[in-house]
C-alpha cells in the first residue's frame, strides 16, 4: 500500500541557507501535518493543512513557512537556517481532517545544518 | 493544555520477558491516546490508539494498552518481548480531535538475549 513519501530523506545545509522539504500524502488524504524531532527529543507539532488551508499551527518559527498544493502535497520552507534547526522532520497525512482515518507518518527528512 | 509524561527514559528487558511502559497524561476531558514505536532512523509507526469504549486496547505486534481514567494513565504492555521490539516508544495525546499530537519524551527499550 502507498505510504507517505517525504523527500529528500537526508539534507545537509549550511547556516543561513534555505531548505525545502516535501511531503506527498497517501492518495486521497487531504490533511497533512508537520512535526519536528530534535536529537533525543520527542516530536513537536509544527503546522497542519486541511484541503489546502492551514488548519492549525504549533511551535513553528517565523523563518519557516509551509503550504499545501492542489494535489495535496505539502512543502515546508525553511530560511535563514540555524544549527538548532537540525532535526528529523516528519510529515503525516490523514483523510478528512478528523478521525475518519488515522494519520500515517512518513519516514522523515533528516536535516543537518552545519 | 495537554501533556504527556513517560517516567522511564530507558528500560532493559530480557527476551521473552514481559514489558510495561508507563504513560501519564494531563488533560481536562478524555483525550485521544496513542502509542507509537520508532526504530533507529525510521519513522513513527502507530501501535495502537484509544478513542473511547473498551479501556483495554489491542494493537499490532502483540502490544496492548489500558486506559485508566482514575490514574490518568495509558500504559503499554507486551507479555513476551522479542529482540525486534528494541526501539523507542512514544506515548501521545490529542485533546482536540485534530491530530495535533503532544508526545511524551519517549522510552528507549533495550532487549537483551
Amino acid at each position: 500500500a502507498a505510504g507517505v513519501i517525504q523527500s529528500p530523506r537526508h539534507l545537509i545545509k549550511e547556516k543561513r541557507e534555505t531548505a525545502t522539504l516535501k511531503c506527498y500524502p497517501i492518495p486521497r488524504h487531504d490533511t497533512v501535518y508537520w512535526y519536528q524531532q530534535g536529537p533525543g527529543q520527542d516530536p513537536q507539532f509544527l503546522i497542519s493543512f486541511y484541503e489546502k488551508m492551514q488548519s492549525d499551527k504549533g511551535s513553528i518559527p517565523d523563518r519557516f513557512s509551509a503550504q499545501q498544493f492542489s494535489d495535496y502535497h505539502s512543502e515546508l520552507n525553511m530560511s535563514s537556517l540555524e544549527l538548532g534547526d537540525s532535526a528529523l522532520y516528519f510529515c503525516a497525512s490523514s483523510l478528512g481532517g478528523r478521525y475518519n482515518t488515522e494519520a500515517f507518518f512518513g519516514q522523515g527528512t533528516r536535516l543537518t545544518v552545519v | 493544555a495537554q501533556s504527556v509524561t513517560q517516567p522511564d527514559i530507558h528500560i532493559t528487558v530480557s527476551e521473552g520477558a514481559s514489558l510495561e511502559l508507563r504513560c501519564n497524561y494531563s488533560y481536562g476531558a478524555t483525550p485521544y491516546l496513542f502509542w507509537y514505536v520508532q526504530s533507529p532512523g525510521q519513522g513513527l509507526q502507530l501501535l495502537l490508539k484509544y478513542f473511547s469504549g473498551d479501556t483495554l486496547v489491542q494493537g499490532i505486534k502483540g502490544f496492548e494498552a489500558e486506559f485508566k481514567r482514575s490514574q490518568s494513565s495509558f500504559n503499554l504492555r507486551k507479555p513476551s518481548v522479542h529482540w525486534s521490539d528494541a526501539a523507542e516508544y512514544f506515548c501521545a495525546v490529542d485533546g482536540s480531535n485534530d491530530y495535533k499530537l503532544s508526545f511524551g519524551a519517549g522510552t528507549t527499550v533495550t532487549v537483551r538475549a
